[in-house]
């Protein structure tokens, strides 16, 4: 079956550690996303990628990063830098940037801070 | 500048009576405009979508939109609601022409059904 797979489904981190978020997609789509989700603030967008090689910064990108080597794969990293990163983090694809298609989304990655 | 706002942060209402969640957006363009579903600790999934069409969409489960450029609303409804419709919705503006395809989240509405 095609679709998104993040894992892992639940997340634990030490204060000062960086962790990475996988987000694999079979659907070959162009375009990926990682947004984070808080309660009642929406979906805020952290990073995107419109093509193998290249991804640009959403709204909220400070102590993230991200890579897009391999078309069906677009790793989130938390990084030590992030100062409140416990939330629930959902990673999206769709056909192509410029194509207003909707996004397919994975079931989530809930991040605790311990 | 694209923008959504969903006007009701939370909406109850009993079984087997009419849902509306309201849904208002802002784009410099032709809009490309989205209702999603997400039940709790799942991921989003489209109820409908509206990309120039026709202006009544329906979507999985009953639910249905209407968008109405004068008003700038894109207003999702249910004629009866399921216990199982309750979740959280999302409305979604997309454009793909000058935003390069991002997607513009509204808050959310929380959809409470009473037996």
């Amino acid at each position: 079956d095609g679709g998104i797979t993040q894992s892992p489904k639940y997340l634990f981190r030490k204060e000062g550690q960086n962790v990475t978020l996988s987000c694999e997609q079979n659907l070959n789509h162009d375009a990926m996303y990682w947004y984070r989700q808080d309660p009642g603030q929406g979906l805020r967008l952290i990073y995107y990628s419109q093509i193998v090689n290249d991804f640009q910064k959403g709204d909220i990108a400070e102590g993230y990063s991200v890579s897009r080597e391999k078309k069906e794969s677009f790793p989130l990293t938390v990084t030590s830098a992030q100062k409140n990163p416990t939330a629930f983090y959902l990673c999206a694809s769709s056909i192509g940037g410029l194509i207003t298609t909707e996004a397919f989304f994975g079931q989530g990655t809930r991040l605790t801070v311990v | 500048a694209q923008s959504v706002t969903q006007l009701d942060s939370h909406v109850s209402v009993s079984e087997g009576t009419p849902v509306l969640l309201r849904c208002n957006y802002s784009s410099s363009y032709s809009p490309s405009l989205f209702w999603y579903v997400q039940h709790p600790n799942k991921g989003l999934q489209l109820l409908l979508k509206y990309t120039s069409a026709a202006t009544l969409v329906k979507g999985i489960n009953g639910f249905e939109a209407e968008f109405k450029k004068s008003e700038t609303s894109f207003h999702l409804t249910k004629p009866s609601a399921h216990m199982s419709d309750a979740a959280e919705y999302f409305c979604v503006v997309s454009d793909g022409g000058n935003q390069g395809g991002k997607l513009i989240f509204g808050q959310g509405t929380e959809l409470s059904v009473k037996p």
